[in-house]
Formats: structure tokens, C-alpha cells, sequence
């Protein structure tokens, strides 16, 4: 079975902070991706990353950035967290010629 | 997770009872979707898929219809069951256009009445 870890459920953090979300999948994906979720928005792309090191922009990638040192793990960064990017943040991922994306448990994130 | 399920379209069904969801995809180009499942709380978990070379494709009680000429997909549940409350959404991609994206659709919420 696939696998896509998510390094927090919950986060409480503040206005100002920098934030660290990490992803972890153990199945030797190429592709990673950064998605928020939220009510009468549904799921947006941040960010997605196709190999160790490579990244390009999604939709939304304002106020983000990401990273990916190692093929396993794709980070996403909130520089300087705002009360706009409370949010539920999943993390997705998929073999390079496969088209399905599994995802991860999702990190509820809350900026204050 | 709860607030997933705000503003969205919602489908009630009786506990054993078919259910029905519907997707408008808006990509004539698009050739490959999905259905996801989304439990309060949880991250989407895939549940079926097809390709456009076809109209119908089967699981375990549930069924994926894909009609092309007026570009709708619907997922079939059979004989709903208290676990499968959740919000239903289809993703659509265009995998000839060598694009890694799905794009996903706002999704229905599924409650069924025990």
C-alpha cells in the first residue's frame, strides 16, 4: 500500500512565524505535490516538485515555498505565516508515469 | 476536516439504498479521471478510476460512468452503507498534454440516513 505521511494533524502557530510542513512517501514516487483545502474552494495546488531538487509553481503559490532535498520527503514553507493561510494543507504524490495521486492524512494548519 | 463539507452540494440516501454522484469535468481534452472519498478529518483516498477509452468500469459496489459527448462522470454506490458519509469528489487530468496536474472538482457530500 501506499504510503503519505504528513508530519502534523494539527498546528497552531502565529502570525509572523515561519512554518514547517513536511511530507514523507515511501514508495519511491517522482512526483510530490502541495495542495490546500479549503470550504467552497476545494483543492488548490501550491506547489509540485517531479524530482529530487526540481519544483515548479501551482496555482496558488504566494506566500510559500518548498523543498526537496531528498526523493522521499517535499517540504512546504510558510516564510512569515499569515491569518490567510489557516487552512487544511494535503500532501500528494505519484510515480512519474502514473497518473493517480495518493494522499496524505492532511495537516490542519491555524495562523492566529 | 468538518469544514471540508460546508458549501457544498449534499446527497441524502436511506442505509441500503444506491447512491448516485454526479461530476461535470470541463476539459473535453481531459482523458483520465477519478473519484476520491474524503472523510471528516481525513486526507482523500482514491477510490476508482478510468480512462477515456472507456464508459463504464467496475469495483468493489461501486461503478464510474464516463459520458464523453456531454463530458459527465458519475460514481455508483451500491447498497449505501453508514461509512461511506463522506464528500465525493472527481478529478479530471489530461494526460496527453504531459501535465502532472489533476484538476479537482468542489466535490458532493454524501450523508446516509441509518
Amino acid at each position: 500500500d501506499v504510503k503519505v505521511t504528513q508530519s502534523s494533524r494539527y498546528l497552531v502557530k502565529r502570525t509572523g512565524e515561519k512554518v514547517f510542513l513536511e511530507c514523507v512517501q515511501d514508495m519511491d514516487h517522482e512526483n510530490m505535490f502541495w495542495y490546500r483545502q479549503d470550504p467552497g474552494l476545494g483543492l488548490r495546488l501550491i506547489y509540485f516538485s517531479y524530482d529530487v531538487k526540481m519544483k515548479e509553481k501551482g496555482d496558488i503559490p504566494e506566500g510559500y515555498s518548498v523543498s526537496r532535498e531528498k526523493k522521499e520527503r517535499f517540504s512546504l514553507i510558510l516564510e512569515s505565516a499569515s491569518t490567510n493561510q489557516t487552512s487544511m494543507y494535503l500532501c500528494a504524490s505519484t510515480p512519474r508515469t502514473y497518473d493517480t495521486q495518493y494522499f496524505g492524512p492532511g495537516t490542519r494548519l491555524t495562523v492566529l | 476536516g468538518e469544514s471540508v463539507g460546508l458549501h457544498l452540494p449534499t446527497l441524502s440516501v436511506q442505509e441500503g439504498d444506491n447512491s448516485i454522484i454526479n461530476c461535470a469535468y470541463s476539459n473535453s481534452a481531459s482523458d483520465y479521471f477519478i473519484w476520491y472519498k474524503q472523510e471528516s478529518g481525513k486526507g482523500p483516498q482514491f477510490i476508482i478510476d478510468i480512462r477515456s477509452n472507456m464508459d463504464k468500469r467496475q469495483g468493489q459496489r461501486v461503478t464510474v460512468l464516463l459520458n464523453k459527448t456531454v463530458k459527465h462522470l458519475s460514481l455508483q454506490i451500491a447498497a449505501t452503507q453508514p461509512g461511506d458519509s463522506a464528500v465525493y469528489f472527481c478529478a479530471e487530468k489530461n494526460s496527453g498534454a504531459g501535465s502532472y496536474q489533476l484538476t479537482f472538482g468542489k466535490g458532493t457530500k454524501l450523508s446516509v440516513i441509518p
